[in-house]
């Protein structure tokens, strides 16, 4: 089946620094992926949708100054949090999903916590 | 609007069977997703539901029906590891997906 990963699972950060989180499909080509962000106890909430080799796009009320994403490759995508503060201390979740197919394939989630 | 409603949180018994209920309103509509996801944890899909009726799937079957913007997650013989959220998600044209909120399931012995 298709799988897609996240690294790193778990990071830890100072408010003010910058902080990159990988998301790769490994047995497919990845040409959508969508970055999600989840709070304790609240639903997934769609950050931007990235197609390979263009632009992301980002959802109303996520400034794409401060969660930059590059989708470089048909296997990569990438969300930086820049100058990160502690309320941005969440659970993101990449998905991917190749051309032909209907499902979102989730990567396993990075926690991320800025002190 | 585009809207997702599923109840916020259900109990059933082990061994049981349990419904879990959600209504749909997208800016057009390709199908209906379950997802499963434990705490602390991405979800899993369960199923894609593109046509009216019922899809059957192990213990998990699911159900839509596109006239009512309706659909519901039937889980039989309920085990305990059955207890996590369910999210219910519509797909509009745009190849989108509008989540729900999720459903707590509480599985008690």
């Amino acid at each position: 089946g298709a799988v897609v990963s996240q690294h790193p699972s778990w990071v830890i950060c100072k408010s003010g620094t910058s902080v990159k989180i990988e998301c790769r499909s490994l047995d497919f080509q990845a040409t959508t992926m969508f970055w999600y962000r989840q709070f304790p106890k609240q639903s997934l909430m769609l950050m931007a949708t990235s197609n390979e080799g263009s632009k992301a796009t980002y959802e109303q009320g996520v400034e794409k100054d401060k969660f930059l994403i590059n989708h470089a490759s048909l296997t990569l995508s990438t969300l930086t949090v820049t100058s990160a503060h502690p309320e941005d201390s969440s659970f993101y979740i990449c998905s991917a999903r190749g051309r032909e197919d209907y499902e979102q394939y989730f990567g396993p989630g990075t926690r991320l916590t800025v002190t | 609007g585009q809207n997702i409603d599923q109840p916020t949180e259900m109990t059933a018994t082990e061994g049981a069977i349990v419904q879990i209920n959600c209504t749909y309103q997208t800016s057009g509509f390709n199908g209906l997703f379950w997802y499963q996801q434990h705490a602390g944890e991405a979800p899993t899909f369960l199923s894609y539901n593109v046509l009216d009726g019922l899809e059957e799937k192990g213990r998990f079957s699911s159900f839509l029906s596109r006239s009512k913007g309706y659909s519901y997650l039937l889980l039989k013989e309920l085990q305990m590891k059955d207890s996590a959220s369910y999210l219910c998600a519509g797909e509009d044209s745009n190849y989108q997906l509008i989540w729900g909120a999720g459903t707590k399931l509480i599985i008690k012995p």
